[in-house]
């Protein structure tokens, strides 16, 4: 199952600079994105989400970008701080179902120099 | 800040055992999960409950699997008969739907199970 691909294992960038991680899918029917970060021994904790309706959504340093005909979205760490350093997911799931199971990616770990 | 909390943290069990999964999801929440996650793999949906029936259960949630939910606070997975292959963390998540639109799911710390 690659509903949901996250083609880099893991990213490094110094701290201040921009952390982008990127995020494809294949489900046309998908229509509800999110970000997670994870920690070691710990469980997923949300980020941030996007709607279809939306190409950009932005919280505070967190921006997630969408762009529905590449199938593609993008989350934008701006600055980046050495505290970001976790696993970062992006998850799918169909906005029309009643179940509201997700469906993730593999995962990119992150890791911000100081 | 609500949370959802796991029980235990670390289980470790005999291959053939029945093991029991605790959860105790965000109160007001009315939709439950269970993901797992294989050492080295993606999270993975197992099964997802709402109004006190399964709702949607991925082919991994095979016979050996059930859910429940006891009371008006926990939330619990039994695998029957662990194999080895059920070795992962295991999360629970919650969330609320309102008005058609999805809430974001929060997860469990997570427990290790480790089928020996």
């Amino acid at each position: 199952d690659q509903q949901v691909k996250q083609n880099s294992p893991s990213l490094s960038v110094q701290e201040g600079r921009i952390s982008i991680l990127n995020c494809d899918y294949t489900n046309s029917m998908f229509d509800y994105f999110l970000w997670y970060k994870k920690y070691p021994a710990e469980g997923p904790t949300f980020l941030i989400s996007i709607s279809s309706i939306k190409d950009k959504n932005e919280d505070g340093r967190f921006t997630v970008f969408l762009n529905k005909s590449a199938k593609h979205l993008s989350l934008h760490i701006v600055p980046s701080q050495p505290g970001d350093s976790a696993v970062y997911f992006c998850a799918a799931s169909p906005g029309s179902s009643n179940t509201g199971k997700l469906i993730f990616g593999q995962g990119t770990t992150l890791q911000v120099k100081p | 800040e609500p949370e959802v909390t796991q029980t235990p943290s670390h289980q470790v069990t005999q291959m053939g055992q029945e093991v029991i999964l605790r959860c105790v999801p965000i109160s007001n929440h009315l939709y439950f999960y269970w993901y797992r996650q294989i050492l080295g793999q993606k999270v993975e949906f197992l099964v997802s409950f709402y109004n006190n029936e399964i709702s949607e259960k991925s082919e991994i949630f095979d016979d050996q699997f059930s859910v429940e939910r006891p009371d008006g606070s926990n939330f619990t997975l039994k695998i029957r008969s662990t194999k080895l292959e059920d070795s992962a963390m295991y999360f629970c998540a919650s969330s609320t739907r309102l008005a058609g639109v999805w809430d974001e799911q929060f997860f469990g710390p997570g427990t290790r199970l480790t089928v020996l």
